[in-house]
């Protein structure tokens, strides 16, 4: 009941395109659901996060989408950049210390 | 300088050895955390430290010790390092309020051979 089953594990998109990456978690009684980019040979950085009171958040390019009754929640990328290239990880948590964090996902934007 | 460091970045030991991974931060930030990663598995919690008298354990302790010397600094030991510990391992920090952010180092590679 503790995770957060992440999909798909890689993602080829052509620069200009959506890119969508899904989550679905069990426990209700998580209340904070982060998402986290990754480049390579660094660490992880808070890309945009969405609490449960909300249906839909936005930032620039990137639009969190969440739907309470199905414990789901995706990441889209509008007109994906070659520079978005990096692995994605959603996270869910209870309060704001304890993350469960999802398998990632690694994107590649075509050029 | 970044605000969370870690050292060493890349490390290559034997079986049995005994490992530190060290990790100092200039955030000011109470809580810090030891994560690893695994391709497939993503971010696994070892340990997490609310202060520098609070230690937990996360879901993957076994095998793994851990110490806080300072608010600022936060070390993970392999006591007796084995071939499936082999990963890359990540310290965090975040602030007690707000809206809990992780700032992640640049992560240690572990190898065990």
């Amino acid at each position: 009941q503790q995770q957060v089953k992440q999909s798909p594990q890689s993602l080829i998109v052509q620069k200009g395109g959506i890119s969508i990456i899904n989550c679905a978690y069990e426990n209700t009684a998580f209340d904070y659901f982060p998402w986290y980019q990754q480049f390579p040979g660094k660490g992880p950085a808070l890309l945009i996060a969405i609490r449960p009171d909300v249906s839909e958040k936005k930032e620039g390019r990137f639009t969190i989408s969440f739907n309470k009754s199905a414990k789901q929640f995706s990441l889209h990328i509008m007109d994906s950049q070659p520079g978005d290239s990096a692995t994605y990880f959603c996270a869910a948590s209870m309060g704001t210390y304890k993350y469960i964090f999802g398998t990632g996902t690694r994107l590649k934007v075509l050029a | 300088d970044a605000d969370v460091t870690q050292t060493p970045r890349n490390r290559i030991t034997k079986t049995g050895k005994r490992i530190m991974l060290e990790c100092s931060q200039t955030k000011g930030h109470d809580r810090m955390y030891w994560y690893r990663q695994d391709p497939g598995l993503g971010l696994q919690l070892i340990y997490y430290s609310f202060d520098v008298k609070d230690i937990n354990k996360g879901e993957i302790s076994d095998g793994y010790s851990v110490s806080r010397q300072a608010q600022a600094k936060f070390s993970l030991s392999l006591e007796s390092a084995i071939p499936n510990q082999t990963a890359l391992y990540f310290c965090a920090t975040s602030d007690g309020d707000g809206t809990g952010e992780l700032f992640f180092g640049e992560g240690s590679r572990l190898t065990v051979l």
